[in-house]
């Protein structure tokens, strides 16, 4: 089975740094999706982590650590623009063709 | 390039009634999935289409169908609609679905049912 944790709800302020915490218990595991989905639009594409150990898009950077079961987005500098939900999802091993998604995080950018 | 397009996007039908939803994935993209999302369970994983085949399906029940045309377009279809139907579906697509492929989303199809 699949299990993915993520904080429900995280409030920051304009130019801070914040990071979303995700924790995943699978029976196959391939990777790591970030999706950033705003109210009402469509999940788009942040980041896949295979290997373990930080990966960085410019503001954005996340982090797997297999062993441990455990990814991070880090969003820097942050923006208003960034208030939106943030969906991880583990990506399954060889045989099974579904991403499966944590409920999501709702980050709330305050000035 | 144009994105994943659903249509409708909007649709508000009564208890009892069918339902068919449309997909047109990225052109190129063979891989077509489709999610359920609600405030309560996130997003969760309907049915998984490749070369018009289905090749994994989550865990709803039989009145959720779904399928993939030669040209890689995908429909998927609620018969006999519940309250509980009322949700916003995702279709996503992807060129393969190998582990690491992006699954790209479309803006989906608002589902109320009254």
């Amino acid at each position: 089975g699949q299990n993915i944790d993520q904080p429900t709800e995280m409030t920051a302020t304009e130019g801070a740094i914040v990071q979303i915490n995700c924790t995943y218990q699978t029976s196959g595991f391939n990777g790591l999706f970030w999706y950033q989905q705003h109210a009402g639009e469509a999940p788009t594409f942040l980041s896949y982590n295979v290997l373990d150990g930080l990966e960085e898009k410019g503001r954005f950077s996340s982090f797997l650590s297999r062993s441990k079961g455990y990814s991070y987005l880090l969003l820097k500098e942050l923006q208003m623009k960034d208030s939106a939900s943030y969906l991880c999802a583990a990506s399954p091993g060889a045989g099974s063709y579904q991403l499966t998604f944590g409920k999501g995080t709702k980050l709330s950018v305050i000035p | 390039k144009a994105g994943v397009t659903q249509t409708p996007r909007y649709l508000i039908k009564t208890r009892g009634q069918q339902v068919t939803l449309s997909c047109s994935p990225i052109s190129g993209h063979r891989s077509v999935s489709w999610y359920q999302q609600t405030p309560g369970q996130g997003l969760q994983f309907l049915f998984e289409y490749f070369s018009e085949t289905q090749r994994n399906k989550g865990n709803f029940p039989g009145r959720f169908s779904g399928r993939q045309f030669s040209n890689s377009r995908s429909e998927m279809n609620v018969s006999t609609l519940e309250l509980g139907d009322s949700a916003l579906y995702l279709c996503a697509s992807s060129l393969d679905w190998t582990g690491g492929n992006i699954q790209y989303f479309g803006a989906g199809t608002r589902l109320s049912v009254l």
